[in-house]
């Protein structure tokens, strides 16, 4: 069974820095691609990063470009996403998601961990 | 940029009912679309993807149809299962974008 585990979420103050880890399991984490997405509050979905499946490749939404970097160790099944600078504005549920496995470019999320709160307040 | 919108943004129907979400997008492009259903306090979870394709175990009352700007979810029957929020998403260029989010509600 797949399963994505996110964690290091929590409160941290406008300015500050997070890391984030997804831990996964039941599948060859070095065959997919993994990407985070966000839900503010009472929002809908964005899509926040993406990573290719040795790390070549990495694509980011515009408003964290700069501020926001996705790695990967797939020795340890493990997607990472270090936000510096954060702002209010990036107060969300994150959630580490799997493709499909036949991604080329772009992907779709085929698989979802449970989330991650990160909640950016003075 | 694509943008995805949705319509409508709440939709009240009764179970049986047919129930039918838009997807517009403000360019065109092929069937790189999928959608999500989401319940309160869980992650979303695939129900089709690439317009029209049904993810493995996600019951035949829904499917996808959809080409150039105009997409639609369809359920068929709705069941008590079935009332949550809805998002479609684009996944033909970056950035991806998800739209706004159908909730379905119980009339």
């Amino acid at each position: 069974e797949v399963q994505l585990v996110e964690s290091g979420g929590g409160l941290v103050q406008p300015g500050g820095s997070l890391r984030l880890s997804c831990a996964g399991s039941g599948f060859t984490f070095s065959n997919y691609w993994m990407s985070w997405v966000r839900q503010a509050p009472g929002k809908g979905l964005e899509w926040v990063a993406n990573i290719k499946e040795d790390g070549s490749e990495k694509y980011y939404v515009d408003s964290v470009k700069g501020r926001f970097t996705i790695s990967r160790d797939n020795a340890k099944n493990s997607l990472y996403l270090q936000m510096n600078s954060l702002r209010a504005e990036d107060t969300a549920v994150y959630y580490c998601a799997r493709d499909d496995g036949k991604t080329t470019v772009t992907t779709f999320f085929q698989h979802w961990g449970q989330g991650t709160l990160v909640t950016v307040s003075s | 940029d694509i943008q995805m919108t949705q319509s409508p943004s709440t939709l009240s129907a009764s179970v049986g009912d047919r129930v039918t979400i838009t997807c517009r997008a403000s360019q065109s492009f092929s069937n790189w679309l999928a959608w999500y259903q989401q319940k309160p306090g869980k992650a979303p979870k695939l129900l089709i993807y690439r317009t029209s394709r049904l993810e493995s175990g996600v019951p035949s009352r829904f499917s996808g149809s959809g080409s150039g700007t105009e997409f639609t979810l369809t359920i068929s029957s709705l069941q008590p299962d079935d009332f949550a929020t809805y998002y479609c998403q684009h996944y033909n260029n970056y950035p991806l974008s998800f739209g706004g989010g159908t909730k379905v509600e119980i009339k």
